[in-house]
């Protein structure tokens, strides 16, 4: 069954630092999002990708956040000088046009 | 603002025991309703959905639900719960069929004894 993947399982960064992670969705599917899920909290929309562009973003997705698809299999979130708040469970997820999300394993961060 | 709320955050259940779990969420317009399970471990998989039809919905697993629209209410049954029923369970909104963004409530946690 295809699915989701997402890398690394788990990156602790300090603060202020850079990171990039990393989501390779379901081949056939043309929507592309990231969510979180800071520790005993709700999941969280950021920001939904469609056709090369941002198609949705949340209040939570501001100038510190930004997506990219390089090379037509990656997606991924890049978070400019983290912050410890950023410290949470990230989720890619991908769809078709009109069906449901299909979500990854999360990545782990850990901001120190 | 617009929300999803998941009213019972720990249920404890012993198996064979019927299960019902309350989602609410208030917006007036179009919606569509989703449940989601994440098993522990691994990621949030669809149980079921809803976009239209029968607001009687039947997932995977045996799981079900019902969307009343009078109530603003989309619950999550299943007759007859099994050990490996344990998981947290979330509920989701794409609130306005023009959006792809879900909106999850705060899940609930299901804990099912043999």
């Amino acid at each position: 069954e295809p699915e989701v993947t997402q890398t690394p399982s788990h990156q602790v960064t300090q603060m202020g630092q850079e990171v990039i992670l990393r989501c390779v969705p379901i081949s056939n599917h043309l929507y592309f999002y990231w969510y979180r899920q800071i520790l005993g909290q709700k999941v969280e929309f950021l920001v939904s990708f469609y056709n090369n562009e941002i198609s949705e973003k949340s209040e939570i997705f501001d100038d510190q956040f930004s997506v990219e698809r390089p090379d037509g299999s990656n997606f991924t979130l890049k978070i400019r000088s983290t912050k410890l708040e950023d410290s949470a469970m990230y989720f890619c997820a991908s769809s078709e046009v009109e069906t449901e999300a299909f979500f990854g394993q999360g990545t782990r961060l850990t901001v120190v | 603002a617009q929300s999803v709320s998941q009213h019972n955050h720990h249920v404890i259940l012993s198996e064979a025991a019927s299960l019902e779990l309350g989602c609410n969420y208030s917006y007036g317009g179009t919606v569509n309703l989703f449940w989601y399970v994440q098993y522990p471990g691994q990621h949030l998989q669809l149980l079921l959905k809803y976009f239209s039809g029968d607001p009687l919905v039947k997932g995977i697993k045996g799981f079900e639900a019902e969307f009343i629209k009078s109530k603003f209410s989309f619950n999550l049954r299943k007759p007859s719960v099994q050990w490996s029923d344990t998981a947290e369970y979330f509920c989701a909104v794409i609130l306005d069929t023009g959006r792809r963004a879900l909106t999850f409530g705060s899940g609930t946690r299901l804990q099912v004894q043999p």
